[in-house]
């Protein structure tokens, strides 16, 4: 599977979007990008994942560019309720495996 | 999203002695889960895949004999750490992949806190 790289923190005001970029410039063409969160001693949450399209849910939105070598999730109104690891991960659709980086610590502040 | 359940959600036990978690997927049925383990202010770590009515394939490094998996059915798989001991003590996390639509998802459990003592 490719590997990710990931900002090791990031801060963001509560109210404000959180913009999370992920690298992935070895991803193969049958590869989707997942994002999953994990709040402290808790396991991880799905957050969204994509191929090549933008994606939105009630959650976040997932922006992939055109050649798929990164990607940036978007949480539009970030709450304190949002700090946590985030997790950017590739795979390919029946992916037998998730392999977990270091990801990003994001702390959102009052 | 879908929902992974395990149980207990945290154990303290004794040294040598064997400790079993369960994972369950509640609304979907799993053809296959994976066991992880995560130690203080680190990343998970994939343990072993675990498909129904299979065999568990675990990653190197990791003691079949040690961590037994037994993935009985669609909807439960289940770790059993035997002698345990202090350095066994970590988070264990499991997930279960959902397929739907044509396409896949993994969700992931609240985790299992293991004290080892």
């Amino acid at each position: 599977d490719a590997k990710t790289t990931q900002p090791t923190s990031m801060d963001c005001a509560e109210g404000r979007a959180a913009n999370l970029p992920c690298n992935h410039s070895t991803i193969s063409g049958n590869e989707y990008v997942y994002w999953y969160r994990q709040i402290h001693s808790q396991g991880p949450q799905y957050i969204i994942h994509g191929l090549k399209n933008n994606e939105t849910n009630e959650m976040a939105s997932l922006i992939i560019t055109e050649d798929r070598k990164s990607s940036t999730l978007i949480l539009p109104h970030a709450t304190l309720r949002d700090t946590a690891v985030y997790y950017c991960i590739v795979g390919g659709t029946s992916y037998g495996k998730l392999t977990f980086g270091q990801g990003t610590i994001l702390t959102v502040h009052p | 999203g879908a929902v992974v359940s395990q149980h207990p959600s945290r154990v303290i036990c004794k040294s040598g002695t064997s400790v079993k978690i369960e994972c369950r997927s509640l609304d979907f049925q799993a053809t296959t889960m994976f066991w992880y383990r995560q130690f203080p202010k680190q990343s998970l770590m994939l343990m072993a895949t675990s498909n129904e009515g299979s065999k568990a394939t675990y990653e190197q490094g990791v003691e079949k004999d040690k961590f037994l998996i037994n993935h009985a059915s669609l909807t439960l798989s289940t770790l059993t750490v035997t002698s345990a001991h202090p350095e066994d003590s970590s988070f264990y996390i499991c997930s279960a992949r959902e397929r739907a639509g044509g396409q896949e998802t993994q969700y992931f459990g609240p985790g299992t806190r293991l004290l080892v003592l």
